[in-house]
């Protein structure tokens, strides 16, 4: 059964550290993106990649980090340089070409302890 | 910068009506405009989705318009059910045809 899988589920992290959210897919897709929703502000791009070992900044990437080494895995980092990392984070894959519809993971809630 | 604005951010409609939500988007050349669905604790899911050259899609109760000259797309709900009550984003892919940006949601309630 073809799917994105996100884990953990629930992180926390205490202050001045780094965390890694984890993006796998196994949907063979080409593009996959990292969001980031707080409530009332929607669904905002961190990074995404179109390629394996390509990656671009979206609109907020101050503070995070992502690798693309594998078509199936897209982790994001979030650094202890991200001030206000509390949010619901939201990873989303799609075939690429001409194909955008998006498939979404269940995302990862991240709380600063 | 590109930017997605979605109107209202509440909606509480009664089972059977009907329910609107409405997009305005700034970059002209955008060229494709997909409805997602949240529901809470989970991902958002496409429900439906609407390319420029198109006017109008429908699927069962739920239908999609662009208006490209005013830069504008709403969803409709026709018939609601409780089980429609969700979050609702419109997107619109970006002018390098690489992302989505989203509008910032309608949480449509729907009562029995």
């Amino acid at each position: 059964d073809g799917g994105i899988t996100q884990s953990p589920k629930y992180l926390f992290r205490k202050e001045g550290q780094n965390v890694t959210l984890s993006c796998e897919q196994n949907l063979n897709h080409d593009a996959m993106y990292w969001y980031r929703q707080d409530p009332g502000q929607g669904l905002r791009l961190i990074y995404y990649s179109q390629i394996v070992n390509d990656f671009q900044k979206g609109d907020i990437a101050e503070g995070y980090s992502v690798s693309r080494e594998k078509k199936e895995s897209f982790p994001l980092t979030v650094t202890s340089a991200q001030k206000n990392p509390t949010a619901f984070y939201l990873c989303a894959s799609r075939p690429g070409g001409l194909d955008y519809g998006y498939t979404f993971g269940s995302g990862t809630r991240l709380t600063v302890v | 910068g590109e930017n997605v604005e979605q109107h209202p951010s509440t909606l509480s409609v009664q089972e059977g009506d009907s329910a609107v939500i409405k997009c305005t988007y700034s970059d002209s050349a955008s060229n494709y405009f997909p409805w997602y669905k949240q529901e809470l604790g989970k991902g958002p899911q496409l429900i439906i989705d609407i390319r420029s050259n198109v006017g109008e899609k429908k699927d069962q109760r739920i239908a999609v318009t662009l208006n490209k000259t005013a830069k504008h797309f709403s969803l409709h709900i026709t018939e609601t059910q409780p089980e429609d009550s969700a979050v609702y984003f419109c997107a619109a892919l970006n002018q390098a045809g690489t992302a989505l940006i989203f509008g910032k949601g309608t949480t449509l309630s729907v009562s029995s």
